[in-house]
């Protein structure tokens, strides 16, 4: 089982481009969340997704955000017109069910550097 | 969502055993309570979760408090690779885990 896959592991762009970051989830598992976290500080929720629904995406900026899991593939975390401000390490994770009788796995983050 | 309150930093010397506290005073029925770490440069890593009675893993024990107002994380024998960020978390029925700030554990070889 190869766990939570996250790729790129690094990844850099210039302000003004775009980012997509893609997260595998863990066999089985159909709940994916997305986390932000900045230099120093905490994790912070973005968003919560099912296969093909967004369920919560409270924590997501309400522009230049978006996110997708789709039927089949990876889920998408992409950022429109990056700026300075969105250099951090997001994270994503996953669960087999929304219970919370279940831990969350984690995969290594994927770190954007907006230049 | 309720709230934990955790210690900012703590110190342990290795091998010797380690008690993480954590206050969730307003914690409410169907919360879980959910243990999480965070290595430097790493994601965060599940450590152990509880409802009521007291848990046991390979990695950690947890200690519940009979009110559920409290708990707390015990690493029997701390090792330098278990410095990390340690986050108490209460997992609801929304599906999401807020993360607070978590105590900061030190291992002293």
């Amino acid at each position: 089982n190869a766990g939570v896959m996250q790729n790129p592991r690094h990844l850099v762009r210039r302000r003004g481009q775009e980012a997509r970051l893609r997260c595998s989830p863990m066999k089985g598992h159909s709940h994916v969340y997305w986390y932000r976290q900045l230099p120093e500080e905490g994790l912070k929720f973005m968003v919560y997704l099912q296969k093909e629904n967004i369920i919560d995406e409270s924590g997501m900026p309400k522009e230049r955000f978006s996110a997708e899991f789709p039927k089949e593939g990876p889920s998408i975390l992409r950022i429109q017109q990056v700026v300075r401000g969105d250099s951090a390490a997001y994270f994503c994770a996953s669960s087999p069910s929304d219970t919370p009788n279940y831990g969350y796995t984690f995969g290594s983050g994927t770190r954007l550097t907006v230049v | 969502d309720a709230k934990t309150t955790q210690p900012n930093s703590m110190e342990s010397n290795e091998e010797e055993p380690v008690h993480l506290p954590c206050n969730h005073s307003t914690i409410s029925g169907t919360d879980y309570i959910h243990w999480y770490r965070q290595l430097p440069s790493q994601g965060p890593e599940y450590v152990i979760h509880g409802l009521t009675s007291n848990v046991n893993n390979r990695m950690a024990s947890l200690a519940i408090a009979e009110d559920r107002k409290s708990s707390t994380l015990i690493l029997h024998r701390a090792t330098l690779r278990d410095a990390a960020v340690y986050y108490c978390i209460l997992n609801s029925n929304t599906g999401k885990l807020i993360f607070g700030q978590g105590t900061t554990l030190q291992v002293k070889p």
